[in-house]
């Protein structure tokens, strides 16, 4: 079984939508990440977790929301999805940076 | 504003030949990554360097980490289409909560055989 799971694997939404990626590992650390990662843009840090009580944003936090409702789980939210949110998303967790397989999210 | 400049951005070789990959800053890292990331999948860890000066090497491939701290290398000998990937290099800084890594956009290598 993989270590760090995200679901859905891929989206495809309308804009204005609501919608929830999630984020579950085995893995037992306590740092959780969330990326956005485009075509030669690399991957763009949108909010860290350290704890379940420490949250805190990264480089492109507008438009997202996320929620740390366990060790194990850290979920992002678009509020009201737009075209320009289309990308891979990835979570990762611990220093060492263990990612997850992404989610295609496809926003029309 | 991006931090690490990774280059080339894109690489075309024939297998067995050497290739070099350079990720550059003006910002001091207290330590760097790099990853390969192959398609459909999500970034595997390569390697972390720490100490100025630092070389590591993992069978054909071969990081530095430069003396400042402000820069580091990948060269593969031998390259194999196997090695075919997206190479990404990612500095470590500290911030105001802590610490994140900045990642560069990434170098697409492919190998042919």
């Amino acid at each position: 079984d993989a270590d760090v799971t995200q679901t859905p694997r891929n989206r495809i939404t309308k804009t204005g939508k609501r919608i929830m990626l999630e984020c579950s590992q085995t893995k037992g650390h306590d740092r959780m990440y969330w990326y956005r990662q485009d075509p030669g843009l690399g991957l763009q840090l949108i909010y860290y977790s350290f704890d379940v009580k420490d949250i805190n944003k990264g480089e492109i936090s507008d438009g997202y929301s996320v929620s740390r409702q366990a060790q194990a789980k850290f979920s992002l939210s678009l509020e009201s999805a737009i075209p320009n949110q289309t990308a891979l998303y990835f979570c990762a967790t611990s220093y060492e940076q263990f990612f997850g397989p992404g989610t295609r999210l496809t926003v029309l | 504003t991006q931090l690490l400049e990774q280059s080339p951005q894109f690489l075309s070789i024939q297998e067995g030949e050497n290739l070099t990959v350079y990720c550059n800053s003006s910002s001091v890292f207290s330590s760097l990554q790099w990853y390969r990331q192959e398609p459909g999948e999500g970034p595997v860890l390569l390697v972390t360097v720490v100490t100025g000066g630092e070389v590591k090497k993992l069978k054909r491939l071969t990081f530095q980490f430069g003396d400042a701290r402000k820069d580091s290398s990948l060269h593969i000998t031998a390259a194999q289409p196997g090695d075919t990937g997206l190479y990404l290099c990612a500095g470590e800084i500290w911030n105001q909560a802590g610490t994140a890594l900045i990642f560069g956009k990434g170098t697409t290598l492919s190998v042919s055989s």
